[in-house]
């Protein structure tokens, strides 16, 4: 199947910093991309959609300006948790699909821990 | 996507005894897909649903699509410890390109 990697898979960081997390399509490339948040023992919620080379699609209740994410490429796409809180602490996650395949492909996830 | 509700939250079952969680919707669904997810991993695809009525088996998992295209389920025969994780089922939308809506997924544990 095909392979996206998420970078890195944890991060520990002060409050008041960004971080960036990467999302790479390995061997196909992704005009879309999706990013999900998940608390433990809970489901996966949609964040944001990516789009190469236009404006993210955020969902409700999701701060634009807090969580940034840029689709620079067919293959890369980045997610930027600015001025971080311990609230922003979670596990994200990533995913694309490629075009003819039915099956959405995850990133490992990154485990984020704001202290 | 469509909004899935899925039940239950929770199983504990004993190594051997079968299981079976439950996907529901208000409206049609264009498709059901299934994911798993083991503790601490990232969701891993197992199957879509397309058809009315459909019934698929990997080896001891079925998969089940209700005639009105509105409910699902996954039963694993005979659980085994490797079956440990979250099941969820997710409404793929129509489109190639659609995102995925989650349900809220059912934590396994098997006991030996």
């Amino acid at each position: 199947g095909a392979v996206v990697s998420q970078h890195p898979s944890w991060v520990i960081c002060k409050s008041g910093t960004s971080v960036k997390i990467e999302c790479r399509s390995l061997d196909f490339q992704a005009t879309t991309m999706f990013w999900y948040r998940q608390f433990p023992k809970q489901s996966l919620m949609l964040m944001a959609t990516s789009n190469e080379g236009s404006k993210a699609t955020y969902e409700q209740g999701v701060e634009k300006d807090k969580f940034l994410i840029n689709h620079a490429s067919l293959t890369l796409s980045t997610l930027t948790v600015t001025s971080a809180h311990p609230e922003d602490s979670s596990f994200y996650i990533c995913s694309a699909r490629d075009g003819w395949r039915t099956e959405a492909f995850f990133g490992q996830g990154t485990r984020l821990t704001v202290v | 996507g469509q909004q899935v509700m899925q039940i239950p939250q929770y199983q504990h079952v004993q190594e051997g005894e079968d299981f079976t969680t439950y996907c529901n919707s208000s409206t049609t669904l264009s498709n059901i897909q299934w994911y798993k997810q083991r503790p601490g991993g990232h969701p891993v695809f197992l199957i879509q649903l397309v058809k009315s009525g459909e019934v698929k088996k990997q080896k001891r998992l079925t998969f089940q699509f209700g005639e009105a295209k509105k409910n699902s389920s996954l039963h694993i025969t005979a659980t085994q410890t490797t079956d440990v994780g979250t099941y969820f089922c997710v409404s793929a939308g129509g489109t190639s390109y659609g995102k995925l809506t989650f349900g809220q997924g059912t934590i396994l544990t098997v006991h030996p």
